[in-house]
């Protein structure tokens, strides 16, 4: 079964540090998504991305987030100047038609701890 | 705004016993709704869905309906394993977006 790849699956990073988190879509699929979970939390929205530009991102995803799809395979998200509150386990998900009532596929996660 | 409420964790059971996980949701429209389960060390996988009211999902043994009346979508399984220890997520779908719960941490003893 197609499955969605990321990459680390672990990162320890110091504050103030920039990260890139990695993922690998399903091939065929149009419509990328960021989530993430702080520990004991909600698995939050952070942002959707189609055609090569966000469609929608949560209050979460300011200007120290981006995404990226720099090839025809990886999605990206980057973080400029990490926080302390940023520590979470990240997900990417793939879609391929954009349409959540059919549910989506997700990887399995990049722990993030900013130290 | 919409929203998804589930019991509070860790629920430990013996191994065949009867499980559920109540989940209850605030929405306007008609979402999806949908059981999602993170095995450890592993992402999010969608157990089961439904789309409509009075829709059943099911899937290795667990089902869930969809109860408009109660806005609930409980989960239930009649007898679980070891292996179903896991952290079960009731979702549902806004727009182009899934909402999640906080999710219930699910522990089976043999």
């Amino acid at each position: 079964e197609p499955e969605v790849t990321q990459t680390p699956s672990h990162q320890v990073t110091q504050m103030g540090q920039e990260v890139i988190l990695r993922c690998v879509p399903i091939s065929n699929h149009l419509y990328f998504y960021w989530y993430r979970q702080i520990l004991g939390q909600k698995v939050e929205f952070l942002v959707s991305f189609y055609n090569n530009e966000i469609s929608e991102k949560s209050e979460i995803f300011d200007d120290q987030f981006s995404v990226e799809r720099p090839d025809g395979s990886n999605f990206t998200l980057k973080i400029r100047s990490t926080k302390l509150e940023d520590s979470a386990m990240y997900f990417c998900a793939s879609s391929p038609q954009g349409d959540a009532r059919a549910g989506y596929t997700f990887g399995s996660g990049t722990r993030l701890t900013v130290v | 705004g919409d929203s998804v409420t589930q019991m509070e964790g860790p629920v430990t059971l013996s191994e065949e016993a009867f499980l559920t996980i109540n989940c209850t949701y605030t929405a306007t429209g008609y979402p999806s709704l949908f059981w999602y389960v993170q095995y450890p060390g592993e992402g999010l996988q969608l157990l089961l869905k439904a789309t409509k009211a009075d829709d059943k999902g099911s899937n290795k043994g667990f089902e869930a309906t969809y109860r408009k009346e109660t806005t609930s979508f409980h989960l239930e399984k009649g007898s679980v394993q070891v292996s179903d220890s896991a952290v079960y997520f009731c979702a549902l779908s806004r727009d182009d977006k899934i909402i999640f719960g906080k999710g219930t941490r699910l522990h089976i003893l043999p």
